[in-house]
C-alpha cells in the first residue's frame, strides 16, 4: 500500500505562471517531508523540506504547505522557468524510522 | 567535492551472472541506501544502513544484498541476476538526526540491463 501519493504524474504550466505540485501521504507517524528534483541522467537532488511541527516553509521561489490533518503537502513555484522542467519527489519520513518513503513523482514541463 | 560515487554507470550483463554497483560517500555519513527507479513506480527502497555493520530491509529487498563494513561505502550485490532487476539504481546517503534521514544525497545513478 503506498504510504506517500502523487496523483498526477504530469503537469504543464506556461513559464511565470504558479506550479502546484501535490502529495498526500497515509502515515500520521511521519514528521518530515522533502521534495525531489530529478532531471533525466542525473540523481535526484534535494529541494525543500518542511517539519511537522510547520505548516509552511519558504525558499526562493519553492514553497511548501503541509496541512496535517489532511496528511496533504503541495509544493509552489513561482514564477515557473523553464529549467524547472523535472520530475518531482515528495519523500516522508518518520522520527525513528530508517527509511525515506518517496511517492512516485510528477513530472513538471514548463513552457516558455 | 561532497559526493556520493556509484560504480559502474552503465551494465549490461546477463542472467545469473553475479554482479556488484559499488557506491561511496566522502561525507563521513552514517545513513545510506539503495534505491532502483522504474518507469510508473517512482523510487523504491531496496536496503539501507544506519551506520556500520547495521542493514535492513526497504521494500522491495527480494533479489539483492549489502554489506556495510566500512562507513563510506554501500555495495548492492546481485547474487544471480534476473532481467526484472533491469532498472537505475541510486545509492543515497544522509546525516541521521532528529529528523530521521533527513536530507539525501543521491549518486548519478546506475543503469543495468540484465538480458
Amino acid at each position: 500500500d503506498q504510504q506517500v501519493k502523487q496523483n498526477s504524474p504530469s503537469l504543464s504550466v506556461q513559464e511565470g505562471r504558479i506550479s502546484i505540485l501535490n502529495c498526500d501521504y497515509t502515515n500520521s507517524m511521519f514528521d518530515y517531508f522533502l521534495w525531489y528534483k530529478k532531471y533525466p541522467a542525473e540523481g535526484p537532488t534535494f529541494l525543500i523540506s518542511i517539519s511537522s511541527i510547520k505548516d509552511k516553509n519558504e525558499d526562493g521561489r519553492f514553497t511548501v504547505f503541509l496541512n496535517k490533518s489532511a496528511k496533504h503537502l503541495s509544493l509552489h513555484i513561482v514564477p515557473s522557468q523553464p529549467g524547472d522542467s523535472a520530475v518531482y519527489f515528495c519523500a516522508a519520513s518518520g522520527g525513528s524510522q530508517g527509511n525515506l518513503i518517496f511517492g512516485k513523482g510528477t513530472k513538471l514541463s514548463v513552457k516558455p | 567535492e561532497a559526493q556520493v560515487t556509484q560504480n559502474p554507470r552503465y551494465l549490461i550483463t546477463v542472467t545469473g551472472k553475479k554482479l556488484t554497483v559499488t557506491c561511496s560517500q566522502n561525507m563521513n555519513h552514517e545513513y545510506m541506501s539503495w534505491y532502483r527507479q522504474d518507469p510508473g513506480l517512482g523510487l523504491r527502497q531496496i536496503y539501507y544502513s544506519m551506520n556500520v555493520e547495521v542493514t535492513d530491509k526497504g521494500d522491495v529487498p527480494e533479489g539483492y544484498k549489502v554489506s556495510r563494513k566500512e562507513k563510506r561505502n554501500f555495495p548492492l550485490i546481485l547474487e544471480s541476476p534476473s532481467p526484472n532487476q533491469t532498472s537505475l539504481y541510486f545509492c543515497a546517503s544522509s546525516r541521521l538526526g532528529a529528523t530521521g534521514t533527513g536530507e539525501l544525497f543521491f549518486g548519478e545513478g546506475s543503469r543495468l540491463t540484465v538480458l
